[in-house]
């Protein structure tokens, strides 16, 4: 089984800072990685994943992330933010080796950015 | 552009209703899940189907049941809606791990 934390349920930042939102995740099989955003009143949008190779994702809307194995985590950054990344964060694990895709959800980080 | 459709934006029903929840995808996706979402909980997944007439329980099931008649089509059943089944359901599709899921808009369920 797996289980995802994300360590920072709310972050308020201002426009054009840099931001990471933390991720950290536990399984005992190899996993597969995932971070969606969800605006206001609307379904989740995949913004990046890692399946293998090398550990830096990019993804959409300028966010990266990294894939860290011995520290168990994958921190999602953007070097500077707007108004419209404010949404709802979610980091997601899925177990590499079965066979029915079932994705485990953190409970979210609320990213709001102030002008 | 792929899709996967949920029926009503929003529904209110009474407690004690039999409550269907629909979810189309027109990408020919294998795989078909249902979360439901609650502020503070994230998203907990309540049953999932890996083909037609398949299914298999997630992290949630108690008090729901689902049906996959069609490829296309996933439908969530809520027996007897109670009030603590108030929640934003989401139904999301994948055909294989590369491509990640494809959510639905959500439904917003009140159960009064």
């Amino acid at each position: 089984a797996q289980s995802v934390t994300q360590l920072d349920s709310q972050v308020p930042v201002f426009e054009e800072a840099p931001v990471e939102l933390r991720c950290n995740y536990s399984s005992s099989v190899s996993v597969y990685l995932f971070w969606y955003v969800q605006y206001p009143n609307q379904g989740l949008q995949l913004l990046l994943k890692y399946l293998s190779g090398s550990t830096l994702v990019k993804g959409i809307n300028g966010f990266e992330a990294e894939f860290n194995k011995s520290q168990t985590s994958f921190h999602l950054r953007k070097p500077s933010v707007h108004i419209s990344d404010t949404a709802e964060y979610f980091c997601a694990v899925m177990g590499s080796g079965g066979s029915n895709y079932k994705l485990t959800f953190g409970k979210g980080t609320l990213l709001t950015v102030n002008p | 552009d792929v899709k996967v459709t949920q029926s009503s934006r929003y529904l209110v029903k009474r407690t004690g209703e039999k409550v269907f929840l629909e979810c189309v995808q027109d990408m020919d996706h294998e795989n078909m899940f249902w979360y439901r979402q609650d502020p503070g909980l994230g998203l907990r997944l309540i049953y999932f189907s890996y083909d037609v007439k398949m299914k298999e329980k997630g992290d949630i099931p108690e008090g729901y049941s689902v049906s996959r008649e069609k490829k296309e089509r996933f439908s969530l059943i809520l027996e007897s809606a109670s009030t603590n089944q108030t929640s934003m359901y989401l139904c999301a599709s994948v055909p294989t791990v590369n491509y990640g899921y494809t959510f639905g808009s959500g439904t917003r369920l009140t159960v009064v």
